[in-house]
């Protein structure tokens, strides 16, 4: 089974300030990567997929890149809707699927 | 407009059953891989199981093997969790999710899930 690692488990910061979220695979998982946006009482939602594109209506500040067994989820400048917790996910060797632990993004 | 709306979510007691459903709505349900993902109380994303579009081949992570049952009925566009023997642990938001694949990936059955339902919840408890 492939782990799934992100950091940090919360980040804060400011509105408009550059957010990096990390994730590492057990194991190289070349660019089969997925990351999920998820608010407080909704189902997660796609952002990104093949590590670096983007789903349909995912805003550009949001971006992917990667590959093998490190990845990062760049958001350029964060807006006040983008505070919530992001989920990694890899679907190169299944089954199982499966997710990191997530990244809470809050506002400092 | 694509949507998932899981039903069927319930309070039962450890070693009860209980049968979610999935209905699918604006796409060719047929043509897709389905998937149940829960989150327990708190928790991150699990997945629980995986069903191919003809419903001849199905995954489920080991937590829930002999346990649960995942189908689909393509002429009603529904999949279903049949749960069996539950357990405490197993309560949780189980959301429904359709998968996708891009263009080269699909040979080599890299699926991503790319639209996901609003969930239902269960409760296991005495």
């Amino acid at each position: 089974e492939i782990v799934m690692t992100q950091s940090p488990a919360t980040l804060s910061v400011s509105p408009g300030e550059r957010a990096t979220l990390s994730c590492r695979a057990s194991q190289s998982i070349s660019s089969n990567l997925a990351w999920y946006q998820q608010k407080p009482g909704q189902a997660p939602r796609l952002l990104i997929y093949g590590a670096s594109t983007r789903a349909t209506g995912i805003p550009a500040r949001f971006s992917g890149s990667g590959s093998g067994t490190e990845f990062t989820l760049t958001i350029s400048s964060p807006q006040s809707e983008d505070f919530a917790v992001y989920y990694c996910q890899q679907y190169h060797n299944w089954p199982p699927y499966t997710f990191g632990q997530g990244t809470k993004l809050e506002i400092k | 407009e694509v949507q998932l709306v899981e039903s069927g979510g319930d309070l039962v007691q450890p070693g009860g059953s209980l049968r979610l459903s999935c209905a699918a709505s604006g796409f060719t349900f047929s043509r897709y891989w389905m998937s149940w993902v829960r989150q327990a109380p708190g928790k991150g994303l699990e997945w629980v199981a995986t069903i191919k579009p003809d419903g001849s081949e199905k995954y489920s992570v080991d937590s829930v093997k002999g346990r649960f049952t995942i189908s689909r009925d393509n002429a009603k566009n529904s999949l279903y969790l049949q749960m069996n023997s539950l357990r405490v642990e197993d309560t949780a938001v189980y959301y429904c999710v359709r998968e996708d694949c891009s263009s080269t990936s699909c040979y080599y059955f890299y699926y991503y899930m790319d639209v996901w339902g609003r969930g239902t919840t269960v409760t296991v408890s005495s």
